[in-house]
């Protein structure tokens, strides 16, 4: 079967660091996005990953690991707008979208 | 233009009613997906078009209708639908289907079955 796991929800303070885990178990894999969700809005794009290593972008980063089935979502100096739901999807054999339940991230002054 | 439009954001219907939830994208992308989402849960796929034709259909109850006029609108035909359909419903495209290209979103239309 095809399984992504990422923590529920996670609490984190303002100006703080946090990472968001994601472990995949698909058929075939053809790469990793991460979405963010606002409540009641639409899922934006936050990165992709198909080789292994870290992809930096401004506050945001994003890591796979294809040998572990691993990738996490590092943000940095936290700011309140960061607080949302934060999508794991993985890419699958056929070229499916296969998504993770997501982590609702809370961001506390 | 990298906007994915919907209409209309909300929609109350009755279980007896007929209505359609339309999208539009003019960023030239040749695939374009329904999905429907419940609260706290992942978005589920429901219908992809690739070249203005079906191609995925998740086992969608046919009380959901898709339809493709032409590459940059894709319509949901709803008729006789459950209290348990409501959901947000969103449109998604992306430039290919087949390759690991991201999926642009529209808003969604928020939609209420009494």
């Amino acid at each position: 079967g095809q399984n992504i796991d990422q923590p529920t929800e996670m609490t984190a303070t303002e100006g703080a660091i946090v990472q968001i885990n994601c472990t995949y178990q698909t058929s075939g894999f053809n790469g990793l996005f991460w979405y963010q969700q606002h409540a009641g809005e639409a899922p934006t794009f936050l990165s992709y990953n198909v080789l292994d290593g870290l992809e930096e972008k401004g506050r945001f980063s994003s890591f796979l690991s294809r040998s572990k089935g691993y990738s996490y979502l590092l943000l940095k100096e936290l700011q309140m707008k960061d607080s949302a739901s934060y999508l794991c999807a993985v890419v699958d054999s056929n070229y499916q979208l296969i998504w993770g339940a997501g982590t609702k991230l809370i961001i506390k002054p | 233009d990298t906007e994915v439009t919907q209409t209309p954001k909300h929609l109350v219907m009755g279980m007896t009613n007929k209505k359609s939830l339309k999208c539009e994208q003019h960023m030239g992308h040749r695939a374009m997906y329904w999905y429907k989402q419940k609260a706290k849960k992942p978005p589920e796929l429901m219908f992809v078009y690739s070249y203005e034709k079906l191609s995925i259909n998740e086992s969608v109850p046919s009380r959901f209708s898709p339809e493709c006029p032409n590459s940059s609108l894709l319509n949901l035909h709803l008729h006789a639908l459950q209290p348990e359909d409501s959901a947000l419903y969103l449109c998604a495209s992306s430039q290919e289907l087949g390759e690991s290209y991201e999926q642009y979103f529209g808003p969604g239309t928020r939609l209420t079955v009494t």
